[in-house]
Protein backbone atom coordinates (compact mmCIF):
# COMPACT_ATOMS: atom_id res chain seq x y z
CA UNK A 1 0.00 0.00 0.00
CA UNK A 2 1.14 3.36 -0.71
CA UNK A 3 1.61 5.99 2.41
CA UNK A 4 1.16 9.67 2.75
CA UNK A 5 3.00 11.70 4.81
CA UNK A 6 2.44 15.09 5.47
CA UNK A 7 4.39 17.79 7.38
CA UNK A 8 3.65 19.44 9.48
CA UNK A 9 0.70 18.12 11.00
CA UNK A 10 0.09 21.60 12.69
CA UNK A 11 1.39 25.22 11.68
CA UNK A 12 0.40 28.83 12.64
CA UNK A 13 0.87 31.60 10.62
CA UNK A 14 -0.14 35.31 10.03
CA UNK A 15 -2.17 37.31 7.55
CA UNK A 16 -0.51 37.92 4.64
CA UNK A 17 2.39 35.42 5.01
CA UNK A 18 2.83 32.27 2.45
CA UNK A 19 2.84 29.11 3.87
CA UNK A 20 4.08 25.99 2.23
CA UNK A 21 2.40 22.17 3.29
CA UNK A 22 4.58 18.92 1.84
CA UNK A 23 3.29 15.86 1.30
CA UNK A 24 5.63 12.49 0.75
CA UNK A 25 4.33 9.44 -0.70
CA UNK A 26 6.10 6.07 0.17
CA UNK A 27 6.36 5.35 -3.55
CA UNK A 28 6.43 6.99 -6.78
CA UNK A 29 3.21 8.53 -7.69
CA UNK A 30 3.92 10.22 -10.80
CA UNK A 31 1.91 13.70 -10.72
CA UNK A 32 -1.26 11.39 -9.26
CA UNK A 33 -1.43 13.87 -6.33
CA UNK A 34 -4.53 15.57 -5.04
CA UNK A 35 -5.12 18.31 -2.03
CA UNK A 36 -8.21 19.11 -0.33
CA UNK A 37 -9.40 21.66 2.06
CA UNK A 38 -11.43 20.97 5.12
CA UNK A 39 -13.12 23.61 7.32
CA UNK A 40 -13.88 22.93 10.81
CA UNK A 41 -17.46 21.11 10.48
CA UNK A 42 -17.54 20.59 6.72
CA UNK A 43 -16.68 18.30 4.13
CA UNK A 44 -13.32 18.30 2.72
CA UNK A 45 -13.68 20.75 -1.28
CA UNK A 46 -11.10 19.87 -3.49
CA UNK A 47 -8.19 22.62 -4.48
CA UNK A 48 -5.23 20.98 -6.72
CA UNK A 49 -5.77 18.12 -8.81
CA UNK A 50 -3.20 16.07 -10.65
CA UNK A 51 -0.02 17.79 -8.54
CA UNK A 52 -0.82 20.81 -10.00
CA UNK A 53 -4.19 21.57 -11.58
CA UNK A 54 -5.89 24.34 -9.30
CA UNK A 55 -9.43 23.56 -9.64
CA UNK A 56 -12.22 25.77 -10.89
CA UNK A 57 -13.32 28.40 -8.49
CA UNK A 58 -10.29 28.23 -6.02
CA UNK A 59 -8.62 31.11 -5.59
CA UNK A 60 -5.15 31.64 -7.41
CA UNK A 61 -3.36 31.94 -3.99
CA UNK A 62 -3.34 28.30 -3.95
CA UNK A 63 -0.75 26.34 -5.95
CA UNK A 64 0.53 22.47 -5.89
CA UNK A 65 3.80 21.39 -7.79
CA UNK A 66 5.90 18.20 -7.21
CA UNK A 67 5.84 14.96 -8.90
CA UNK A 68 7.36 11.16 -8.26
CA UNK A 69 6.96 11.64 -4.39
CA UNK A 70 7.64 14.99 -3.01
CA UNK A 71 4.80 17.55 -3.57
CA UNK A 72 4.10 20.87 -2.12
CA UNK A 73 0.79 23.09 -1.38
CA UNK A 74 1.78 26.75 -1.12
CA UNK A 75 -1.19 29.05 -0.10
CA UNK A 76 0.63 32.60 -0.82
CA UNK A 77 -0.71 35.95 0.60
CA UNK A 78 -2.95 33.96 3.70
CA UNK A 79 -6.40 35.00 4.21
CA UNK A 80 -8.17 34.60 7.76
CA UNK A 81 -10.69 32.50 5.85
CA UNK A 82 -8.07 29.82 4.59
CA UNK A 83 -8.24 28.20 8.28
CA UNK A 84 -8.44 24.72 7.78
CA UNK A 85 -6.70 21.35 7.64
CA UNK A 86 -5.47 20.32 4.57
CA UNK A 87 -5.05 17.12 3.40
CA UNK A 88 -3.35 15.29 0.12
CA UNK A 89 -4.72 12.13 -1.69
CA UNK A 90 -3.03 10.09 -4.27
CA UNK A 91 -4.88 8.42 -6.94
CA UNK A 92 -2.23 6.20 -9.05
CA UNK A 93 -3.45 3.28 -7.18
CA UNK A 94 -7.21 3.72 -8.27
CA UNK A 95 -8.99 2.28 -7.44
CA UNK A 96 -7.40 2.24 -4.00
CA UNK A 97 -6.92 5.88 -2.53
CA UNK A 98 -4.91 7.24 0.22
CA UNK A 99 -4.95 10.10 2.49
CA UNK A 100 -2.28 12.20 4.20
CA UNK A 101 -2.61 12.28 8.14
CA UNK A 102 -3.84 16.16 7.63
CA UNK A 103 -2.13 19.91 8.10
CA UNK A 104 -4.15 22.36 10.09
CA UNK A 105 -3.38 25.77 9.80
CA UNK A 106 -4.03 28.26 12.24
CA UNK A 107 -4.06 31.89 11.85
CA UNK A 108 -1.52 34.38 14.71
CA UNK B 1 -25.72 21.88 -9.72
CA UNK B 2 -23.88 18.35 -8.99
CA UNK B 3 -25.39 17.84 -5.35
CA UNK B 4 -24.92 14.87 -3.01
CA UNK B 5 -27.27 14.52 0.23
CA UNK B 6 -26.70 12.38 2.61
CA UNK B 7 -29.21 10.55 5.30
CA UNK B 8 -29.32 11.43 8.70
CA UNK B 9 -27.23 10.91 12.15
CA UNK B 10 -27.62 7.36 13.19
CA UNK B 11 -27.06 5.99 16.89
CA UNK B 12 -26.01 2.40 16.83
CA UNK B 13 -25.21 -0.31 19.13
CA UNK B 14 -22.05 -2.68 18.64
CA UNK B 15 -22.56 -5.27 16.75
CA UNK B 16 -25.90 -3.79 14.60
CA UNK B 17 -25.93 -2.57 11.19
CA UNK B 18 -25.89 1.10 9.91
CA UNK B 19 -26.98 1.87 6.24
CA UNK B 20 -26.11 5.37 5.00
CA UNK B 21 -27.82 7.13 1.81
CA UNK B 22 -26.37 9.55 -0.99
CA UNK B 23 -29.14 10.79 -3.22
CA UNK B 24 -27.49 12.59 -6.75
CA UNK B 25 -28.89 15.39 -8.47
CA UNK B 26 -27.79 17.66 -11.16
CA UNK B 27 -25.42 14.89 -13.61
CA UNK B 28 -25.79 11.94 -15.09
CA UNK B 29 -26.11 9.16 -11.98
CA UNK B 30 -24.43 6.22 -14.33
CA UNK B 31 -21.65 8.20 -15.58
CA UNK B 32 -19.45 8.76 -11.97
CA UNK B 33 -18.08 6.35 -9.56
CA UNK B 34 -18.79 7.27 -6.19
CA UNK B 35 -16.60 6.63 -2.91
CA UNK B 36 -17.00 6.51 0.28
CA UNK B 37 -14.86 8.35 2.95
CA UNK B 38 -15.29 8.09 6.61
CA UNK B 39 -13.65 10.75 9.41
CA UNK B 40 -13.74 9.30 13.09
CA UNK B 41 -13.63 12.41 15.81
CA UNK B 42 -10.59 14.55 15.71
CA UNK B 43 -8.82 12.16 13.24
CA UNK B 44 -8.29 12.20 9.09
CA UNK B 45 -9.66 10.73 6.38
CA UNK B 46 -9.78 7.08 5.71
CA UNK B 47 -10.80 5.78 2.14
CA UNK B 48 -13.49 3.14 2.20
CA UNK B 49 -14.26 1.90 -1.25
CA UNK B 50 -16.10 3.17 -4.25
CA UNK B 51 -19.14 1.39 -6.95
CA UNK B 52 -20.24 1.72 -10.34
CA UNK B 53 -23.29 3.29 -10.13
CA UNK B 54 -23.87 1.62 -14.03
CA UNK B 55 -22.59 -1.90 -13.17
CA UNK B 56 -22.99 -1.90 -9.54
CA UNK B 57 -19.28 -3.25 -9.54
CA UNK B 58 -17.37 -2.44 -6.29
CA UNK B 59 -13.99 -2.04 -4.60
CA UNK B 60 -12.96 -1.85 -0.67
CA UNK B 61 -10.39 -1.26 1.58
CA UNK B 62 -9.03 -3.82 2.86
CA UNK B 63 -9.24 -3.61 6.55
CA UNK B 64 -13.15 -3.50 6.02
CA UNK B 65 -13.85 -6.12 3.16
CA UNK B 66 -16.31 -8.71 4.81
CA UNK B 67 -18.00 -5.80 6.77
CA UNK B 68 -18.97 -2.89 4.01
CA UNK B 69 -21.24 -3.51 1.28
CA UNK B 70 -22.24 -0.26 -1.41
CA UNK B 71 -24.85 -0.60 -3.47
CA UNK B 72 -27.15 1.32 -5.27
CA UNK B 73 -30.42 2.34 -6.85
CA UNK B 74 -30.22 3.83 -10.64
CA UNK B 75 -34.21 4.66 -10.23
CA UNK B 76 -33.78 7.63 -7.81
CA UNK B 77 -29.98 8.12 -8.07
CA UNK B 78 -28.59 6.71 -4.91
CA UNK B 79 -25.90 5.16 -3.40
CA UNK B 80 -25.87 3.43 0.03
CA UNK B 81 -23.21 2.51 2.33
CA UNK B 82 -23.84 -0.48 4.84
CA UNK B 83 -21.55 -1.24 7.52
CA UNK B 84 -21.91 -4.48 9.97
CA UNK B 85 -20.79 -5.64 12.81
CA UNK B 86 -20.79 -2.29 14.54
CA UNK B 87 -17.51 -1.28 17.38
CA UNK B 88 -17.16 1.54 19.09
CA UNK B 89 -13.87 2.77 16.33
CA UNK B 90 -16.76 2.82 13.53
CA UNK B 91 -18.03 6.22 14.86
CA UNK B 92 -17.47 8.70 12.11
CA UNK B 93 -18.88 11.18 10.17
CA UNK B 94 -19.04 9.17 6.67
CA UNK B 95 -19.10 10.98 3.26
CA UNK B 96 -19.56 10.19 -0.07
CA UNK B 97 -17.75 11.64 -3.28
CA UNK B 98 -18.09 11.45 -6.34
CA UNK B 99 -15.15 10.17 -8.79
CA UNK B 100 -14.22 12.93 -11.52
CA UNK B 101 -11.57 12.47 -14.23
CA UNK B 102 -9.66 9.66 -15.83
CA UNK B 103 -8.12 7.07 -13.60
CA UNK B 104 -5.39 7.68 -12.37
CA UNK B 105 -5.81 11.29 -13.02
CA UNK B 106 -9.17 11.60 -10.53
CA UNK B 107 -10.31 12.93 -7.27
CA UNK B 108 -13.40 13.42 -5.77
CA UNK B 109 -15.70 16.12 -5.87
CA UNK B 110 -18.53 17.34 -5.09
CA UNK B 111 -18.60 15.39 -1.94
CA UNK B 112 -21.78 14.86 0.84
CA UNK B 113 -22.38 16.82 3.77
CA UNK B 114 -21.53 13.73 5.96
CA UNK B 115 -23.64 11.95 8.27
CA UNK B 116 -22.63 11.04 11.60
CA UNK B 117 -22.95 7.12 13.11
CA UNK B 118 -22.03 6.70 16.40
CA UNK B 119 -21.64 3.52 17.76
CA UNK B 120 -22.55 3.37 21.65
CA UNK B 121 -23.92 0.90 24.13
Amino acid sequence: DIQMTQSPSSLSASVGDTVTITCRASQSISSYLNWYQQKPGKAPKVLIHDASSLQSGVPSRFSGSGSGTDFTLSISSLQPEDVATYYCQQSYSTPLHTFGQGTKLEIK
Amino acid sequence: QVQLVQSGAEVKKPGASVRVSCKASGYTFTDYYMHWVRQAPGQGLEWMGWINPKSGGTIYAQNLQGRVTLTRDTSITTVYLELSRLRSDDTAVYYCARDVGTPPENWFDPWGQGTLVTVSS
